[in-house]
């Protein structure tokens, strides 16, 4: 069956630049959500997209911002990176509102250098 | 502020018992409860969900229990297989709330011992 997409799987960046990360949903299913997971820790929410509008946000820096498109592919735009932002991020899909499974992608390894 | 939270870093069990991961959590508004096993360098892989309207959900090899007065929920995978060592999470939201971003545990790692 097919799965959620990432891409990049790694990704190293210096800091102070600028990183996208593309996440591909599961086919069919129109709400996507990105995670950030830091070394050692559990991974945390940043934000959500529900039929291309936004629909919640969690701790997710300013330097930060996505969308999701009509093909329902997401992308999360990185500026000014900081060292801290090394993470893997991970996308995943659900076929919509109110169906709670979260299929994951595999994640992308960013590291700021 | 970790409002759910899974006590045990790691666990070792033999081939063929029972495992047992436990998952505490101190928001009393998360009304959905998923578990999640991971294996490095991959994403989290779904396996079984609760609601709060149940106490107990059963899937093949696992079942996961709820006991909302003391907020806590487990995962029994019986019998044990080595392919199921991994990190498990717990994870919860609050979906009569129409907010479905989960909130993960601290992971467990589970490792079977042939």
């Amino acid at each position: 069956a097919a799965g959620v997409i990432q891409s990049p799987r790694h990704l190293i960046k210096e800091k102070r630049e600028t990183a996208t990360l593309k996440c591909y949903p599961i086919p069919r299913h129109d709400t996507v959500y990105w995670y950030q997971q830091g070394p050692g820790q559990d991974p945390q929410f940043l934000i959500s997209f529900y039929e291309k509008m936004q629909s919640d946000k969690g701790s997710i820096p300013d330097r930060f911002s996505a969308q999701q498109f009509s093909d329902y592919h997401s992308e999360l735009n990185m500026s000014s990176l900081e060292l801290g932002d090394s993470a893997l991020y991970f996308c995943a899909s659900s076929l919509t509102k109110g169906y709670y499974e979260q299929y994951f992608g595999p994640g992308t390894r960013l590291t700021v250098t | 502020d970790q409002q759910v939270k899974q006590n045990s870093p790691s666990l070792s069990v033999q081939e063929g018992r029972i495992s047992i991961l436990n998952c505490d959590y101190t928001n009393s508004m998360f009304d959905y409860f998923l578990w999640y096993k991971k294996y490095p360098a991959e994403g989290p892989t779904f396996l079984i969900s609760i609601s709060s309207i149940k106490d107990k959900n059963e899937d093949g090899r696992f079942t996961v229990f709820l006991n909302k007065s003391a907020k806590h929920l487990s995962l029994h995978i019986v019998p044990s297989q080595p392919g199921d060592s991994a990190v498990y999470f717990c994870a919860a939201l609050r979906a009569n709330f129409g907010n479905e971003k989960l909130t993960f545990g601290t992971g467990t790692r589970l490792t079977i011992i042939p």
